[in-house]
């Protein structure tokens, strides 16, 4: 089962601009990650953000959580060409075993 | 260097016929994972295993057979019971215990079915 949705499914914008991803899930968590797939390549960690955070920043990455709605959301700051990549959002579940679900994933242009 | 290998990178298969997906990892993790990716979707897990010789079932494992007989390698065999084998499949291992665990991630193994 899917939980994580992410919005918008493409998104195109021009290098140097500010992109805006979000992800809603159904159930509490013990943690949201973020990660990014080149196309045809495995998936490389992001950034994760615990369930009693609610803000969190690496390099140009900056994510949120509200857990009061259950969504994050992800921003890239002054985008770069190597930033076209789909980003999918992972949710840890307190009940899980470790398994963390997807979401469907972004995927990002960045037109230079 | 420390890493995850899948092999290998492309796959044919018959229709009828099993094959198996190697994943092997040096990074002294003790769970692995196998998630199947289709076109423009997210991952959906099929088998992972946190602990050598044993494994549990994902959410889409039928079709599927697993082992874990090594702590580095989880190998993956597609049955000719799987309806829709082609996508991409792609292996993970992360430490194991506690929350707050990323994964790491293997390039992946694309199989077509002929």
């Amino acid at each position: 089962s899917q939980q994580g949705e992410e919005d918008p499914q493409a998104l195109s914008i021009q290098e140097g601009e500010n992109a805006t991803m979000n992800c809603s899930y159904k159930t509490s968590i013990n943690n949201l990650q973020w990660y990014r797939q080149n196309s045809g390549r495995g998936l490389v960690h992001l950034i994760l953000i615990r369930s009693n955070e609610r803000e969190k920043h690496s390099g140009r990455l900056r994510v949120t959580l509200d857990t009061s709605k259950k969504s994050s959301s992800l921003l890239i700051t002054a985008s770069r060409a190597a930033d076209t990549a789909s980003y999918f959002c992972a949710t840890d579940a307190i009940q899980g075993a470790q398994k963390l679900v997807f979401g469907q994933g972004t995927r990002l242009t960045i037109n230079p | 260097d420390g890493g995850i290998t899948q092999s290998p990178k492309y796959l044919f298969r018959k229709e009828g016929q099993n094959v198996t997906l190697s994943c092997e990892q040096n990074l002294n993790h003790d769970a692995m994972y196998w998630y199947r990716q289709d076109p423009g979707q997210g991952l959906r897990l099929i088998y992972y295993s946190q602990i050598v010789n044993d494994f549990q079932k994902g959410d889409i494992a039928e079709g599927y057979s697993v082992s874990r007989e090594k702590k580095e390698s989880f190998p993956l065999t597609v049955t000719s019971a799987q309806k829709n084998p082609t996508a991409f499949y792609l292996c993970a291992s992360s430490i194991s215990g506690g929350s707050y665990i990323e994964q790491f991630f293997g390039p992946g193994t694309r199989l077509t079915v002929l």
